[in-house]
């Protein structure tokens, strides 16, 4: 089944740094979105992108939806200990299937105070 | 408060039993789908519905089934036929057109 590309898998950091991660596809999607996850609960949304090359910031995060509408990015910058979790990318197809969300693999981040 | 909610937290069956895992939203979200978590595979969709007494299959529905008698409910039942039941089940809900959604803190079901 569809299922997206997200890199890193893993990353484990100083804290204070930033850190970028990101998402491909093969198909194109009208909206990307970005959770976080924390251990043993459900993934929470994060930032939610509507059009291609669209730049949208939550805080310390930032994320950008890719101008070909197969990719995104997200940053967190001047990362913490509470950033530790797992980062989904989703892409959604708002208008089609209910509005199904294509998830990728994860990025899984520690911080290291 | 609104919400959506999936209970138990953990569940424990024995090999070739079925369960049934609750999923109970009051958002009056039209979709509710289901995913599966197992480690390093992010999320799969099991099974998925837009409205009531209608679903399709997501990825791997294979050994699971489900039903929507009501808008406020899409329980998923993890059949004997399921190969590898054990894994972190995940509900979620999202109103139609548009990017509101929220999952359930999911249900950790150990098959032994």
């Amino acid at each position: 089944g569809q299922q997206l590309n997200q890199s890193p898998q893993s990353m484990f950091i100083q804290e204070g740094e930033d850190v970028s991660m990101n998402c491909t596809s093969s198909s194109i999607f009208n909206t990307w979105l970005w959770y976080k996850q924390d251990p043993g609960e459900g993934p929470v949304l994060l930032i939610a992108l509507y059009k291609a090359g669209e730049l949208t910031s939550n805080g310390r995060l930032t994320a950008q939806f890719g101008t070909t509408r197969k990719d995104s990015f997200l940053n967190i910058s001047a990362s913490i200990p509470s950033d530790v979790g797992i980062y989904f990318c989703a892409g959604q197809l708002v208008y089609n299937q209910g509005g199904k969300l294509i998830f990728g693999q994860g990025t899984e981040l520690s911080v290291k105070p | 408060d609104g919400g959506i909610t999936q209970s138990p937290k953990y569940l424990f069956r024995k090999e070739g039993q079925n369960v049934t895992l609750s999923c109970e939203q009051n958002l009056n979200h039209d979709a509710m789908y289901w995913y599966r978590q197992d480690p390093g595979q992010g999320l799969r969709l099991i099974y998925y519905s837009q409205i009531v007494n209608d679903f399709q299959k997501g990825d791997i529905a294979e050994g699971y089934s489900v039903s929507r008698e009501k808008k406020e409910s899409f329980p998923l039942t993890v059949t004997s036929a399921q190969k590898n039941p054990t894994a972190f089940y995940l509900c979620a809900s999202i109103r139609s057109r548009s990017t509101e959604s929220f999952f359930g803190q999911g249900n950790r079901l150990t098959v032994v």
